[in-house]
């Protein structure tokens, strides 16, 4: 069975400095990895996806995550913090399964709060 | 380009009541699609999932149904809402051997 854990419910950082949200996941299989970003009362939006290609993957607004299979993390990183990133963020796991379909498993998120 | 609809955004129902939220999806086909919802404080939690016209499997049970009568269309459905039953619902869809998903904008359903 697959399960991804985001270790911490809340993160507060100030504006300008740097953002850590953090993701572990298990799988038996090779996953695929993404975070999504939720505003509030808003759908998700894709910030990123790992596909078996680079390790280090960017996204939009400026956030990158770093798949590290030997740790078993996707932890989503930004230099600098902004107001407008102050949401709640997922990690989601996917996988295939034997009738084709790609089981998807979110994380219980990350709501990120940014001081002026 | 592919589109999905969600509707509607906001929705206040008494306990007891009928429940009907409506997902489109335009621009693909056959798509695999799914029903989501996120209670306070919990993380997103999948609630169906559709193959096909007619294909709905459930991953928990619960007091809410799913129907797909079209290919790309699904519903969500209960017959008497529960207090419980409060939280933001999301509808996704995605190709089939693809592994991004698309969610559409949430409905907010709050029973009273």
């Amino acid at each position: 069975a697959q399960s991804v854990t985001q270790l911490d419910s809340h993160v507060s950082v100030s504006e300008g400095t740097p953002v850590l949200l953090r993701c572990n996941y298990s799988s038996s299989y090779s996953p695929s990895l993404f975070w999504y970003v939720q505003h509030p009362n808003k759908g998700l939006q894709l910030l990123l996806k790992y596909t078996s290609a680079a390790t280090l993957v960017k996204g939009i607004n400026g956030f990158e995550a770093e798949f590290k299979k030997s740790e078993t993390s996707f932890h989503l990183t930004k230099p600098s913090a902004h107001m407008s990133d102050a949401a709640e963020y997922f990690c989601v796991v996917t996988i295939p399964n034997s009738g084709g379909y790609q089981k998807v498993t979110f994380g219980t998120g990350t709501k990120l709060q940014v001081i002026p | 380009s592919q589109t999905i609809h969600q509707w509607p955004a906001t929705l206040v129902q008494p306990v007891g009541s009928p429940l009907s939220l409506e997902c489109t999806v335009e621009g693909t086909s056959n798509p695999n699609l799914y029903w989501y919802r996120q209670a306070a404080g919990r993380g997103l939690q999948l609630l169906f999932y559709s193959v096909g016209i007619g294909q709905i499997s459930s991953e928990v049970p619960q007091n809410l149904s799913a129907s797909r009568p079209q290919d790309r269309q699904f519903i969500l459905s209960s017959k008497k809402l529960l207090l419980s039953d409060s939280g933001f619902y999301l509808c996704a869809w995605r190709d089939t051997g693809d592994t991004e998903a698309f969610f559409g904008q949430g409905t907010r359903l709050t029973v009273v």
